[in-house]
């Protein structure tokens, strides 16, 4: 079974600290994505990775980047953390989409962050 | 942009009931659609992926169907149990996955 841990479930930080999201998967997976999820805005792709040292920005990535240094980890940065970065993250990984039938994306449990 | 929509946005049945999630997207120009489940608190478990090519897909007591000509997608789930409750999103890929709001089901005793 694929398996997508992150590091925290619960986080609680202050406001303008800097915060790191750590997202391991076991599959050997080229593609890890960010997401947050919030009430009445569903998921949203904060950035993504198709291989190490290599990322893309997702919808929403303003105050946030991310480092992926080897193919198993994808790690969230939040900067100088901000009250409307409260919110539940959300990683997942998958395997290349060309050539293949699926491409589903498998999810860690979330890490929710809250931001005082 | 592709926008996903999800009705109902809730829904409470009783247990056994048979039952059909709804969602609806702008733009046709996907390779599949897939629908998810995710639990209070928790990640998101992939329940059914259903290529562009393809009509339905069938998993157990689910069954979900795709006309993207219309641009909809429904989720059946038949003889609902108390552990089916959960959000169930579905989400649909072109350039990248879009995801719906989804629906939180209630299955009661």
């Amino acid at each position: 079974d694929v398996k997508v841990t992150q590091s925290s479930r619960y986080l609680v930080k202050r406001t303008g600290e800097k915060v790191f999201l750590e997202c391991v998967q076991d599959m050997d997976h080229e593609n890890m994505f960010w997401y947050r999820q919030d009430p009445g805005l569903g998921l949203r792709l904060i950035y993504f990775s198709y291989d190490v040292k290599m990322k893309e920005k997702g919808d929403i990535p303003e105050g946030y980047s991310v480092s992926r240094e080897k193919k198993e980890r994808f790690s969230l940065i939040l900067e100088s953390a901000s009250t409307n970065q409260t919110s539940m993250y959300l990683c997942a990984s998958s395997l290349p989409t060309w050539g293949l039938l699926t491409d589903t994306q498998y999810f860690g449990p979330g890490t929710r962050l809250t931001v005082l | 942009k592709q926008e996903v929509t999800q009705i109902p946005a809730a829904l409470s049945v009783p247990e056994g009931e048979n039952l059909v999630l709804n969602c609806s997207f702008t733009d046709s120009a996907i390779y599949n659609l897939q629908w998810f489940r995710q639990d209070p608190g928790k990640g998101l478990t992939s329940l059914l992926l259903i290529q562009s090519s393809q009509r339905e897909q069938t998993s157990g007591r689910l069954n979900a169907s795709l006309d993207k000509s219309s641009g909809r997608s429904t989720l059946y789930i038949a003889a609902s149990q108390p552990g089916d409750s959960a959000t169930y999103l579905c989400a649909v890929r072109g350039s990248r996955l879009t995801f719906g709001e989804g629906t939180q089901l209630t299955v009661n005793p």
